[in-house]
């Protein structure tokens, strides 16, 4: 079965840091690009950063450039996101995601995690 | 930033087709990929590339893109079609995907 399943949330200081994990089975993990997104309570989809197959390059989204950090281990199948200088802005519910050949590289995602929570209290 | 404008809401009456549109400068442009999103889960990829469906999502999802505007259509509404609905494209000029603010769907 394909699967992704992040874990990691928490309640968390303003100013703390959290760093989340993604762990993927039933697909070949190390060929994809990997991205995470989240969704403040009530709000939208926010895309916040994507990484390369080989974890070589990143993006990030303008509100957590130079406070977030995203990588991958592809030898235990697993992504992370390390959340740094965390504010109340941050909290969401993080999901992992990706998509099969160019689509995993720019959206189109047919693959979602469930979901982790992250809440920062100020 | 690429800015991707969704209306908040949409109703429509079970039977009826559902439009919700997608706006965005030049978007015809762009690939564009439709998710759909139940409460309290994971979104859903209902339609990628303007306008192919994933394997396992009905034939009443559908879309299109020209112009200004892509449109995803969901013909002969059923109540289980009551969803956020989220538009998506990759702005080449930042690298960074770019979601709409999502349109409501109520099925009367």
């Amino acid at each position: 079965e394909v699967q992704l399943v992040e874990s990691g949330g928490g309640l968390v200081q303003s100013g703390e840091s959290l760093r989340l994990s993604c762990v993927a089975s039933g697909f070949s993990f190390s060929s994809n690009w990997m991205h995470w997104v989240r969704q403040g309570p009530g709000k939208g989809l926010l895309w916040v950063s994507r990484i390369t197959s080989d974890g070589r390059r990143t993006n990030f989204a303008d509100a957590v450039k130079g406070r977030f950090t995203i990588s991958r281990d592809n030898a235990k199948n697993t992504l992370y996101l390390q959340m740094n200088s965390l504010r109340a802005e941050d909290t969401a519910v993080y999901y992992c995601a990706t998509g099969a050949g160019i689509m995993g590289a720019t959206g189109g995602f047919d693959i979602w995690g469930q979901g982790t929570m992250v809440a920062v209290s100020s | 930033s690429y800015v991707l404008t969704q209306p908040p809401s949409v109703s429509v009456a079970p039977g009826e087709t559902a439009t919700i549109p997608c706006g965005g400068n030049n978007i015809e442009g762009k690939s564009v990929h439709w998710y759909q999103q139940r409460p309290g889960l994971a979104p859903v990829l209902v339609i990628y590339l303007d306008s192919d469906r994933p394997s396992g999502i009905p034939r009443r999802f559908s879309g299109a893109n020209s112009g200004n505007t892509a449109t995803l259509s969901i013909s002969r509404v059923e109540v289980g079609d009551e969803a956020d609905y989220y538009c998506q494209v990759w702005d080449s000029s930042t690298q960074h995907v770019m979601f709409g603010g999502g349109t409501k769907l109520t099925v009367l």
